[in-house]
């Protein structure tokens, strides 16, 4: 079952734009996890923020942790046309021993 | 420092065939999970390994198995293909420990299994 829900589903934007994506999930978590995907491949692994902070960034990235909503979002700032994937927010829960647990995904497509 | 291998990258087998998957994970990491990615259902967990003991297991029938050698190779295995078993299976690793998820795992490219 999926534990995380990202919105929107899909997202376009033009190059040089923000993008923001949300993810909500269900229980408790030892940390949320952020995934880059290019036409079904490989899962990149972005940025993980732990439970006990709340922002976290890593180049371009920025992500945000609300725990008593049980939501992240990741921001992508100045977007490029290579930045076009799928996005998947993963939830290492608590008790999950070590499992991760995926979103349905959101699909950005940047326009040059 | 080379990443996470699978092979093979695609394969074709019929409905009722059995298919090994492989999985070498980054150099000096000891745990390997191995996740089911389809349309439908997204991405799933099947199970993980840590130094060659399964410590946790998805919700998935009997047919998909797995194991781990002691240089840390991964291999999945599914017996009696259906055709829903087509996905792409990922492979994921990480340097393990009593907890795996802190770190952020390593996924391979995949294996495209179709079930014909």
């Amino acid at each position: 079952s999926q534990q995380g829900e990202e919105d929107p589903q899909a997202l376009s934007i033009q190059e040089g734009e923000n993008a923001t994506m949300n993810c909500s999930y269900k229980t408790s978590i030892n940390n949320l996890q952020w995934y880059r995907q290019n036409s079904g491949r490989g899962l990149v692994h972005l940025i993980l923020i732990r439970s006990n902070e709340r922002e976290k960034h890593s180049g371009r990235l920025r992500v945000t942790l609300d725990t008593s909503k049980k939501s992240s979002s990741l921001l992508i700032t100045a977007s490029r046309a290579a930045d076009t994937a799928s996005y998947f927010c993963a939830t290492d829960a608590l008790g999950a021993n070590s499992k991760l647990t995926f979103g349905k995904g959101i699909t950005l497509s940047v326009r040059p | 420092k080379a990443g996470v291998t699978q092979t093979p990258r695609y394969l074709i087998k019929t409905r009722g065939q059995q298919v090994t998957l492989s999985c070498s994970p980054i150099s000096g990491h000891r745990s390997v999970s191995w996740y089911q990615q389809t349309p439908g259902q997204g991405l799933q967990f099947l199970f993980e390994y840590f130094s060659e003991t399964q410590r946790n297991k998805g919700n998935f029938p009997g047919r998909f198995s797995g194991r781990q050698f002691s240089n840390s190779r991964s291999e999945m295995n599914v017996s009696t293909l259906e055709l829903g078993d087509s996905a792409l299976y990922l492979c994921a690793s990480s340097l393990g420990g009593s907890r795996s998820g802190q770190r952020g795992y390593t996924f391979g490219s995949g294996t495209r299994l179709t079930v014909v």
